[in-house]
């Protein structure tokens, strides 16, 4: 079946500016994470939905990061106000009930902010 | 707090040779723990997991792990490397808190020769 997908793979945006990445999980999953991975690190945890509420948004760097998952199923990370900082592979993941379950990844999106 | 240490950040080995990949944890409680593998311009695809049960877990692709809680760790094994499985392993485990959040370690790029 049909893995977890991201758009855009890519995404170049200046500084000040605002971008929207989606993520769209495996169907049937109700939990939805994202991450953040920088150049030679690991995925860094930043926020976690269950359904449609966020359960724990405690890795969002700052209130400029906000994601929403309106109808449970697809999500949108929303960064406002990109600084070069931010310039990092952003990745989703969907786990069937979010307990002791295995996420699934998505291919990311990197996202490069000038 | 709860961590993961990938003490090597790469690993060499000739094709044909048994691999292991290093892991330490640090938890309170009882430890989740999972091994994903990214390959190049892909997103991080699950291997296996430890949840409880038998030390000696088995995943995809041939590989496994031992899980030994008197050392915290969980190391990933492979009897006989293929050039294929050249990647970047990374090992984590789910925060206590009561999701399924996952901490990552940094990651330990495997380079298996022919």
């Amino acid at each position: 079946g049909a893995g977890v997908s991201q758009t855009p793979s890519n995404k170049v945006t200046e500084k000040g500016k605002y971008v929207e990445l989606r993520c769209d999980p495996i169907s049937g999953h109700t939990a939805l994470y994202w991450y953040r991975q920088s150049l030679g690190q690991g995925p860094e945890f930043l926020i976690y939905f269950q359904g449609t509420g966020a359960a724990d948004d405690s890795g969002l760097p700052n209130d400029r990061f906000f994601a929403v998952r309106p109808e449970g199923s697809v999500s949108t990370l929303k960064i406002q106000r990109t600084e070069r900082g931010d310039s990092a592979v952003y990745l989703c993941a969907s786990s069937l009930n979010g307990y002791q379950d295995e996420q699934y990844f998505g291919p990311g999106t990197r996202l490069t902010v000038t | 707090a709860q961590s993961v240490a990938q003490p090597e950040d790469q690993v060499n080995v000739a094709e044909g040779n048994p691999l292991t990949v290093k892991c330490t944890y640090s938890v309170s409680g009882n430890p989740y723990l999972f091994w994903y593998v990214q390959y190049p311009n892909r997103g991080l695809q699950f291997l296996l997991k430890y949840i409880t049960g038998d030390n000696l877990v088995k995943g995809s692709y041939g590989f496994e792990a031992e899980f030994n809680k008197s050392q915290t760790s969980f190391h990933l094994k492979k009897p006989s490397a293929l050039v294929s499985d050249s990647a970047l392993y990374f090992c984590a485990v789910r925060d206590a808190g009561g999701y399924n959040k996952l901490i990552f370690g940094a990651g330990t790029r495997l380079a298996v020769h022919p």
